[in-house]
Parts: structure tokens; sequence; C-alpha cells
């Protein structure tokens, strides 16, 4: 199976902050990587497919960038909403596979 | 309104079996595959099953390989999980998930907001 590694596990930031969020796959997966969002208690939503499109009505703040292996989830400017977890998760195999998770914290 | 509702959940002993179903609405069912994602309250995410469109071939993670079955009714715009053998490790939020094929990578794009499944004695 493809090992997703995500980086850092959690982090605190303040409102404005340029947040950036790293995930490795344990081969590469060219830019079969998506971005989730999840707030508690709330189901998973998507954010970044195909490694750096967005998907429909998710703010421009957020980009993804990467292939290969190395992949990046960036927050322009955090907003107050932004509060949550977000995933990554590889869509190269059949057996999808998702990063541990980053917790984002207020400062 | 698109959407999919999961049910079925409910505790039951290890060793046990049980079957969640998932109902899909507002989009044509059976254009898309579909996935069962579970979560450990306060944990990560899990892709534990995915399904063809016409539910002909099914994939497992190694987990439920052997113990869980998916499947789907595509005439009453529904999936479901077969799970046998359950083990206190199978304690989970189960979701299932539409896998939009279109975007040039397989992603997540809908999902239900879970059913939740205890096994313990």
């Amino acid at each position: 199976d493809i090992q997703m590694t995500q980086s850092p596990s959690s982090l605190s930031a303040s409102v404005g902050d340029r947040v950036t969020i790293t995930c490795r796959a344990s081969q590469s997966i060219i830019n079969y990587l998506n971005w989730y969002q999840q707030k508690p208690g709330k189901a998973p939503k998507l954010l970044i497919y195909a490694a750096s499109s967005l998907h429909t009505g998710v703010p421009s703040r957020f980009s993804g960038s990467g292939s290969g292996t190395d992949f990046t989830l960036t927050i322009s400017s955090l907003q107050p909403e932004d509060f949550a977890t977000y995933y990554c998760q590889q869509s190269y195999a059949l057996l999808r596979t998702f990063g541990q998770g980053t917790k984002v914290e207020v400062k | 309104e698109v959407q999919l509702v999961e049910s079925g959940g409910t505790l039951v002993r290890p060793g046990g079996s049980l079957r969640l179903s998932c109902a899909a609405s507002g989009f044509t069912f059976d254009d898309y595959a579909m996935s069962w994602v579970r979560q450990v309250p306060g944990k990560g995410l899990e892709w534990i099953s995915g399904i063809n469109s016409n539910g002909e071939s099914a994939d497992y993670a190694d987990s439920v390989k052997g113990r869980f079955t998916m499947s789907r009714d595509n005439a009453k715009n529904s999936m479901y999980l077969q799970m046998n053998s359950l083990r206190v490790e199978d304690t989970a939020f189960y979701h299932c998930a539409r896998d939009e094929g279109s975007l040039g990578t397989d992603a997540f794009d809908i999902w239900g907001q879970g059913t939740m499944v205890i096994v313990s004695s």
C-alpha cells in the first residue's frame, strides 16, 4: 500500500497567517493527490483535487502544489473558519490511503 | 440536493455481523464509483472499501479484507457494507463517499454524515 505522511501533525496559527502543510507519498503518485478539510462532528469536505485544482466553491486562499511524492497545501491568509483538520489522500492506487491529518489550531 | 445518508450502525458483540446501508439522492447513482471510509472518534480517516459504478468490482483495505463485503443496488440508489467477524478495532464512524472520477483524479466529493458502529462485549 502507498503510505501518506503529513507534517506537521498539528500547528498553531493566528488569523491572517500563511499556513503550509506538507504531504509525502511512499512512492510516486504523479498528481493523484487530494486534500480535505474536516471540522469536529462533520464529514470531510474536498478542497483540492489533482494536487492543485480548487474544488467548486472553495475559497481562493487555499492552494495546492506538488507532484511525484511531495505535495503542499497552503492557506494564504488563515480565516476563523479554517481552524480544522486537514487530510491528504492518494487516488493513484486502487487501495486509497489518507495521511494521518494535520490539525490547525488557534494560537 | 445531492446527498448520501448512511444507516445501520449500532452496538454489536465481537465476532458479530452488521450490514450498513448508504442511500444516495440528487444524482445519477450508477454513474459513480463509491467508497466507504471510516473514522475512529478523535482519529484519522481510513479508506476501507470501494466499488465501481456497475458493482462488478470491489477493493478492500487489508484491515477488512476477507471480513467485509461491499455491494450496491443501482436500481435502489443504494450501496451496502456487510461486516462479518467484527472486532473491537472496527469501532468507528462509517462514511460513504462518492468517487468523482471526472476531475482528472478520483476524489471523494460528496460524503455522508456517517453511522456509528460500536463493537464491544
